[in-house]
């Protein structure tokens, strides 16, 4: 089955520590995204790949960087993580509207449980 | 500011019964509707997309759009305990997709 793949699903790091979450894709989608969620608040969005455009939010703390060396694969390095950056990190892909579907439309991944000690 | 916006709830209705979700948007170029289920610690998944005004059906599930009221409901008929989750509502302009913080939906046997 087409899928979106994270991994690992947790992930435990100390304060200061870098860590790397990793995301994969079957769907042969074009566009791939990195939200932050935390508890009983919406994914909030770090950055999103237009194929290889990186479009990266205004308000995305420069601690989060992201790789996507190709179409398949995308990558969220966190260089220096903080207490706050506690979360779950869902990835995302869409694929451009066809002939059989007139818009975009977005499947997520099972999340990464990120726990910063 | 693209906002969408949701009552948190949480909501509650017995098994059986039609559970009734609403949102609104405040972007007018909104292109497409979409309501997720998220289980706790889980992440979302897509249960419904709409893209023009009226109703659209899937099983148990029927999304309404009105777009002139900027306005979206996911209906849920004969509700089950596994329905318990929240529902996140989303809508996209283009790729950017805009999040409501959820509705939180419990159904109690």
């Amino acid at each position: 089955d087409a899928m979106v793949i994270q991994n690992p699903r947790y992930q435990v790091t100390q304060f200061g520590k870098p860590v790397t979450l990793s995301c994969s894709q079957t769907l042969n989608h074009n566009v791939m995204y990195w939200y932050q969620q935390k508890s009983s608040q919406a994914p909030k969005l770090l950055f999103h790949y237009y194929d290889k455009d990186f479009n990266n939010e205004a308000d995305t703390p420069d601690n989060f960087q992201s790789r996507r060396p190709n179409t398949s694969f995308c990558f969220l390095d966190i260089r220096s993580p903080g207490l706050g950056d506690a979360a779950m990190y869902l990835c995302a892909t869409s694929g451009a509207p066809t002939s059989g579907r007139s818009s975009y439309e977005q499947y997520f991944g099972p999340g990464t449980r990120l726990t910063v000690t | 500011q693209k906002e969408v916006e949701q009552n948190s709830g949480p909501l509650s209705v017995p098994e059986g019964a039609i559970a009734s979700l609403n949102c609104t948007y405040s972007d007018r170029v909104s292109q497409s509707f979409f309501w997720y289920r998220q289980y706790s610690g889980k992440s979302p998944e897509l249960i419904m997309s709409i893209y023009s005004n009226g109703d659209k059906e899937d099983g148990r599930f029927t999304a309404q759009l009105n777009k002139a009221s900027q306005y979206v409901s996911l209906l849920i008929r004969d509700s089950q305990p596994s329905d318990s989750a929240t529902y996140l509502c989303a809508v996209n302009i283009g790729n950017q997709f805009y999040f409501g913080t959820g509705t939180s939906l419990t159904v109690i046997p």
